[in-house]
């Protein structure tokens, strides 16, 4: 199984809301990403997660939270989010940071 | 952050020509990756490259790889249409466990 899992595709959700978003993986990967990504830009790091500890905060707002419960699941809870946080979320997971990483297909996110 | 600068922004060749793409980024390195993304979904990787290879292929794909001038680039030979997607290169950060990427190239193959 080569496969990243992201639920859901697409997450309509207001100003004041709370919503996370998850991501899952059984390939035994130890290193997990949360990339946002803004049309015709880039995948931009927020967060990487190594055996399960959080490792590097690319200084992303608090209104972002990750957690990770266990080595094949990644979770990012959204509160209190603008309108600009609205973007391509997408997952990813490698073996180390310096192999290859496999993304999922991403979260559609809305703020409205 | 981004680690490197894409070149050309956008190409449209007409299929079955050949397509370059270049890279260029700010630090030194371990290893540097290409992806390819159709229509805003997942990323997938096509190849990998380590700092002490100079070329690799894989079927279609060619990548050299210059360390002393900070650059890559990714060949596709006889283009398709299916080869229409945006490409990334990627680094990762030699002092950290993260993968960055390029400013991209958006590929368009005519008919």
């Amino acid at each position: 199984d080569t496969e990243v899992t992201q639920t859901p595709k697409h997450l309509v959700m207001g100003m004041t809301n709370k919503k996370s978003l998850k991501c899952e993986q059984h390939m035994g990967h130890r290193a997990m990403y949360w990339y946002k990504q803004k049309a015709k830009k880039p995948p931009e790091l927020m967060f990487v997660y190594s055996y399960e500890k959080l490792s590097i905060n690319e200084s992303v707002p608090s209104r972002f939270s990750p957690e990770c419960p266990n080595s094949s699941l990644l979770n990012l809870h959204l509160h209190a989010l603008q309108p600009e946080d609205s973007a391509l979320y997408l997952c990813a997971s490698s073996q180390t940071g310096r192999t290859e990483a496999f993304f999922g297909q991403g979260t559609r996110l809305t703020v409205v | 952050s981004q680690q490197g600068e894409e070149d050309p922004q956008a190409l449209s060749i007409q299929e079955g020509e050949n397509a370059t793409m270049n890279c260029s980024y700010k630090t030194s390195i371990n290893n540097l990756q290409w992806y390819r993304q159709n229509s805003g979904r997942g990323l997938v990787h096509l190849i990998l490259i380590r700092s002490n290879e100079r070329e690799k292929h894989s079927g279609r794909l060619r990548v050299t790889l210059d360390t002393s001038k900070k650059s890559s680039s990714l060949l596709i030979t006889a283009s398709r249409a299916a080869d229409t997607a945006s490409y990334f290169c990627a680094t990762d950060d030699s002092s950290a466990s993260k993968i960055i990427f390029g400013s991209g190239t958006r590929l368009s193959i005519r008919p």
